[in-house]
């Protein structure tokens, strides 16, 4: 079935930093990719929807300077998170749909702690 | 608009239980109605789906049917085991969008 890798799985950075998170369909080609945040003991939270080539479509909430989506190939799309602080830390997710599909295929999520 | 209601947890069982988690849907057109479940520190993973009214998902001794009368996509199985602990979400997508509508999860816990 199709996968989708994560990385990394966990990161602690200290505040002000800013961290790079790495999605990737290990086996088919992502034509759009999701990330979500998930606060603890919480449903997931779709941050922004991203397809190959184009900007981010970003959910109202969510700054878009401070969480920076690249989806420059097919199969890569990267978080970075910019000037990171403590109430950044969570859990996210992303996803990978596709072309014509409309099912979304998770990673294992990365867990991100500022310090 | 979309949107997903599940039961609210924690639940609790005891193995060999039998386990029904609840949800219900709003949504535009005809949706896909989804079950995933959250192990402990890990990321999603499809349990079961269904993509329309009447159709049967199950997976792992899971079930869930989509009642469109009703509009919900209950979760069943008829015996629990302790590795079923994990955290339910129920979720659609509707067949006019791409963006996935997940309901705030359940917490299962089975005890031995």
């Amino acid at each position: 079935g199709a996968v989708v890798s994560q990385h990394p799985s966990r990161v602690i950075c200290k505040s002000g930093t800013s961290v790079k998170i790495e999605c990737r369909s290990l086996d088919f080609q992502a034509t759009t990719m999701f990330w979500y945040r998930q606060f603890p003991k919480q449903s997931l939270m779709l941050m922004a929807t991203s397809n190959e080539g184009s900007k981010a479509t970003y959910e109202q909430g969510v700054e878009k300077d401070k969480f920076l989506i690249n989806h420059a190939s097919l199969t890569l799309s990267t978080l970075t998170v910019t000037s990171a602080h403590p109430e950044d830390s969570s859990f996210y997710i992303c996803s990978a749909r596709g072309g014509g599909q409309y099912e979304q295929y998770f990673g294992p999520g990365t867990r991100l702690t500022v310090t | 608009g979309n949107s997903v209601t599940q039961m609210e947890g924690p639940v609790t069982l005891s193995e060999e239980a039998f386990l029904t988690i609840n949800c219900t849907y709003t949504a535009t057109g005809y949706p896909s109605l989804f079950w995933y479940v959250q192990y402990p520190g890990e990321g999603l993973q499809l349990l079961l789906k269904a993509t329309k009214a009447d159709d049967k998902g199950s997976n792992k001794g899971f079930e869930a049917t989509y009642r469109k009368e009703t509009t919900s996509f209950h979760l069943e199985k008829g015996s629990v085991q302790v590795s079923d602990s994990a955290v339910y979400f129920c979720a659609l997508i509707s067949n006019t969008g791409n963006q996935f509508y997940f309901g705030t999860g359940t917490s299962l816990t089975v005890i031995p």
